[in-house]
């Protein structure tokens, strides 16, 4: 069973657009998060939520718009796509007790055209 | 400033080799843990081994280990032993305490690639 799943896989849309990208997590455990991978492949942190509670949000256009119905779901809603929003988009959970790795999904690749 | 820094951009190891994979980091923290996923190129981030700040051993997982040296801030990840399917960009992470930290923040990346 998938711990952490992300849809869709691939995402290909037009310049304007709104789409969302859904996560999932079976782990039972209680914060999620956004990460970010450009086309260097640096990853940078966009949001974290602890309890269905925002607690990070790192500076990220508020054309991003996360949502988090429950604890088990974190979904990611981008209104009027930009070329730069071009890039692979990693949500992952983790436990917040204790020194925990945190897991992730197998991530979305957006391009933008 | 960086807070991981990884130095290598690319390295290349031949198989059966063992190899370290450096990663030094900045925080002002006392608590705070070290963290090695590896990426492959099918894209998934994999969890490998962590280094709590006050763990008293390096850590170890298998063929990983930490070597977590504090007062120099480092924590480079050697792979003993390296075997083809080890090819992939390794990303060291720090996660610091406190309420508002809780994120990982990266290094830029090794890509390693094992020779065979």
């Amino acid at each position: 069973d998938t711990a952490v799943s992300q849809t869709p896989k691939y995402l290909v849309t037009q310049m304007g657009n709104d789409k969302s990208i859904k996560c999932e997590q079976n782990l039972g455990h209680d914060t999620m998060y956004w990460y970010k991978q450009d086309s260097k492949k640096f990853l940078k942190i966009m949001f974290s939520y602890n309890n269905k509670e925002l607690i990070i949000n790192e500076t990220v256009p508020n054309r991003f718009s996360p949502k988090s119905p429950d604890k088990a779901h974190l979904n990611l809603h981008i209104n009027s796509l930009e070329l730069g929003d071009s890039a692979v988009y990693f949500c992952a959970s983790r436990y917040r007790g204790g020194n925990t790795e945190a897991f992730f999904g197998q991530g979305t690749r957006l391009t933008v055209v | 400033a960086q807070k991981i820094t990884q130095t290598q951009p690319g390295m290349f190891v031949q198989e059966k080799e063992a190899v370290t994979l450096d990663c030094t980091y900045d925080t002002s923290d006392p608590s705070y843990g070290l963290f090695w996923y590896k990426q492959p190129s099918s894209g998934e981030m994999i969890f490998l081994i962590y280094q709590g700040s006050y763990d008293q051993q390096n850590a170890t997982e298998g063929r990983y280990s930490l070597n977590f040296q504090k007062a120099r801030k480092s924590a480079n990840l050697v792979i003993s032993a390296s075997q083809l399917g080890d090819s992939a960009m390794y990303f060291c992470a720090m996660r610091e305490s406190g309420f508002g930290n809780e994120k990982l923040t990266f290094g830029t990346g090794t890509r390693l690639t094992i020779i065979p």
